[in-house]
């Protein structure tokens, strides 16, 4: 079985740039998810999707971040414009059940802002 | 707001030895913890999911115990090898749609030879 895909695996940018993460959960994954990982610390939730609608985005900066997930399958993570402080791992995970099932990782992509 | 810490933030042994990794936790109000382990520059991989209904899980080396009401989980690693030193996350969810999983920092392991 295929585990969470994501790309880019790195990405440089400068403030004020914008940029945008791909996910490809686990086949038949209803609920996919978007963390932030900024160094040192744990993943915070950023959002969640269960099939192609929005359980949860408290956390998500809605001024400067979006995300969507078409068709109930990929999804994509962007930021417009990026702040010296986006700098992080972001991570995507997806599980087969609703929320509170097993959630799997993918390999994050890791974006530096300059 | 539940805020979950992880003790101790750094932990170096040498090979064979019988480790316990802790984890706690504010709101026992939860729906399941998992235990994950990070690779450096790499994702998460899940070890251990343990229901809020169970007291414990074990797989091969490791075994993981929960008690909800005081807030605690431990993680044991048996006989530890050099190719279990990464940095080990500890998670907990509050329910069965929301799946939001609120992290610890982590205890970084290191297993020398």
């Amino acid at each position: 079985e295929a585990g969470v895909a994501q790309s880019p695996r790195y990405k440089i940018i400068e403030k004020r740039q914008s940029v945008a993460f791909w996910c490809n959960p686990i086949s038949g994954h209803a609920t996919l998810y978007w963390y932030q990982q900024i160094l040192g610390q744990g993943p915070k939730l950023l959002i969640q999707f269960q099939n192609n609608g929005v359980v949860d985005d408290s956390q998500l900066p809605k001024d400067r971040f979006s995300a969507e997930r078409l068709k109930g399958v990929d999804s994509t993570l962007k930021i417009q414009p990026a702040k010296l402080e986006d700098s992080a791992v972001y991570l995507c995970a997806s599980s087969a059940g609703t929320g509170g099932s097993e959630q799997y990782f993918g390999p994050g992509t890791r974006l530096t802002v300059t | 707001k539940q805020e979950v810490t992880q003790i101790p933030a750094a932990l170096s042994v040498p090979e064979g030895e019988n480790l316990v990794l802790n984890c706690s936790f504010t709101d026992s109000a939860i729906y399941n913890l998992q235990w994950f382990r990070q690779d450096p520059g790499k994702g998460l991989t899940s070890l251990l999911l343990i229901q809020s209904s169970q007291r414990e899980q074990t797989s091969g080396r490791l075994n993981a115990s929960l008690d909800k009401s005081s807030g605690r989980s431990t993680l044991y690693i048996a006989a530890s090898q050099p190719g279990d030193s990464a940095t080990y996350l500890c998670a907990v969810s509050r329910g069965s749609t929301l799946g939001r999983l609120y992290f610890g920092r982590g205890t970084q392991l290191t297993v020398w030879p």
